[in-house]
């Protein structure tokens, strides 16, 4: 079947490093995607990926690995307002492109 | 230029009522989305729309209907409200549907339903 698997909830402290996992079971692969919520607000996009490796972008990277299905966001320098969920997801199949998502990992922040 | 909104933003139904949820993207997007997001789930995606006139449905369509009669607006409509239907509504639009297409999301609707 076709799933989204990502940690509930994650504590860093302000400066620190932290890393988000993200495993998916998708039919196919059409890349994957990681967006941002902000508590009582939308969905922002972070980033995509369809190659392996990292894509960095600013404090934020994001690695992909296809043959593990793995994913994860990094995140440096943590600041205060990066407290947020982070949301993984991911296009069902190679005929249906529509996303199919994490319950998303709540980062928490911690001074 | 707003991007995607929606209205209303909070509302209270009681059982039985009905409702419709108003979308609007002013970015020229062909593809237009409906979800809703429940503790402890990733978001769920009940209707979508790939241009105008069209609409199709997604993961959980039970007890909504959408309709898409001018490409800058999707509507969401409850019929019958149930308790089961509490939650915060998204809609979402894309440029078109491939894969790597980015969807920008509206600041949701709370609804809770009595």
């Amino acid at each position: 079947g076709q799933n989204i698997d990502q940690p509930t909830e994650m504590t860093a402290t302000e400066g620190a490093i932290v890393q988000i996992n993200c495993t998916y079971q998708t039919s196919g692969f059409n890349g994957l995607f990681w967006y941002q919520q902000h508590a009582g607000e939308a969905p922002t996009f972070l980033s995509y990926n369809v190659l392996d490796g990292l894509e960095e972008k600013g404090r934020f990277s994001s690695f992909l690995s296809r043959s593990k299905g793995y994913s994860y966001l990094l995140l440096k320098e943590l600041q205060m307002k990066d407290s947020a969920s982070y949301l993984c997801a991911a296009p069902l199949s190679d005929s249906n492109y529509q996303l199919i998502w994490g319950a998303g990992t709540k980062l928490i922040i911690k001074p | 230029n707003a991007g995607v909104t929606q209205t209303p933003k909070f509302r209270v139904l009681k059982t039985g009522q009905s409702m419709t949820l108003l979308c609007a993207q002013d970015m020229n997007h062909e593809y237009m989305y409906w979800y809703r997001q429940d503790p402890g789930m990733g978001l769920r995606l009940i209707h979508y729309s790939v241009g105008e006139g069209t609409t199709a449905k997604g993961e959980v369509p039970d007890g909504y209907n959408v309709s898409r009669l001018k490409k800058q607006n999707f509507l969401l409509g409850l019929e019958s409200a149930a308790p089961s239907q509490t939650s915060v509504y998204f809609c979402a639009s894309s440029l078109a549907g491939g894969p790597a297409d980015t969807q920008y999301f509206g600041p949701g609707t709370r609804l809770t339903v009595l």
